[in-house]
């Protein structure tokens, strides 16, 4: 079955330090990617899309995200973390191939000290 | 609204108790989905409207589980019987475009915590 993976169940980390969240997923062919943000208490947001085309996808926030194909990846990035990005954050697949469908991750928590 | 409404925000059942949660998507958005999310987990699929029609009903857990969506804005999941092991957060989204008509991310709603005692 289609699956989606996410490294860490929980990451801490000190305000300014560098965040890379990991996420694999299982799909062939062509796939849709996203990453949500759930803050506490919010509802799921999006943080990026990729679709298509260059496979380095900026989002709000200074998030981004890298799509590698070849490894079935596409990993979250922020150069330097604040406290307000304390959040659990949720990778997302879909693929017309699969479904009509998202398969999400299983979260991970990001807890920033400040 | 300006985004996905659900209601209740918060629903404690008795076991054996039917319930019946609400979702009003963004107007005019096509696409609706309905999610389980229990907790510490990701959301999972529980099934895809496409305005009225229910295309994909594969993730609903049981036959106690029933959605519809009638005139293609409004949905509602009615959990019959309900059990504890139904006891999550149950998310809607909803997409403008038909997910076969290109991408397009979903929009997401508070979602309804049921608690079945």
């Amino acid at each position: 079955a289609q699956s989606v993976s996410q490294h860490n169940h929980h990451v801490i980390l000190s305000e300014a330090a560098s965040l890379e969240l990991g996420c694999n997923y299982s799909y062939g062919g062509t796939v849709n990617l996203f990453w949500y943000v759930q803050y506490p208490g919010q509802h799921l947001q999006l943080l990026l899309k990729y679709f298509s085309g260059d496979p380095l996808v900026k989002g709000i926030k200074g998030f981004e995200a890298e799509f590698i194909k070849s490894k079935f990846s596409f990993n979250l990035r922020k150069p330097s973390v604040q406290w307000s990005d304390t959040a659990e954050y949720f990778c997302a697949v879909n693929s017309r191939n699969y479904g009509q469908n998202f398969v999400f991750g299983p979260g991970t928590r990001l807890s920033v000290l400040p | 609204g300006a985004g996905v409404s659900q209601s209740p925000r918060y629903k404690v059942a008795k076991r054996g108790q039917d319930v019946a949660l609400r979702c009003d998507p963004i107007s005019g958005h096509v696409s609706l989905f309905w999610y389980q999310q229990a907790l510490g987990q990701g959301p999972e699929f529980l099934t895809y409207f496409q305005n009225e029609a229910q295309l994909d009903k594969s993730g609903l857990p049981s036959d106690r589980f029933f959605a519809e969506r009638p005139e293609g804005s409004v949905s509602t999941l009615k959990i019959q019987r309900t059990q504890q092991e139904d006891s999550a957060v149950y998310l809607c989204a909803s997409s403008p475009r038909p997910t076969g008509l290109g991408p397009s991310p979903l929009h997401f709603g508070n979602g309804t915590r049921l608690t079945v005692t």
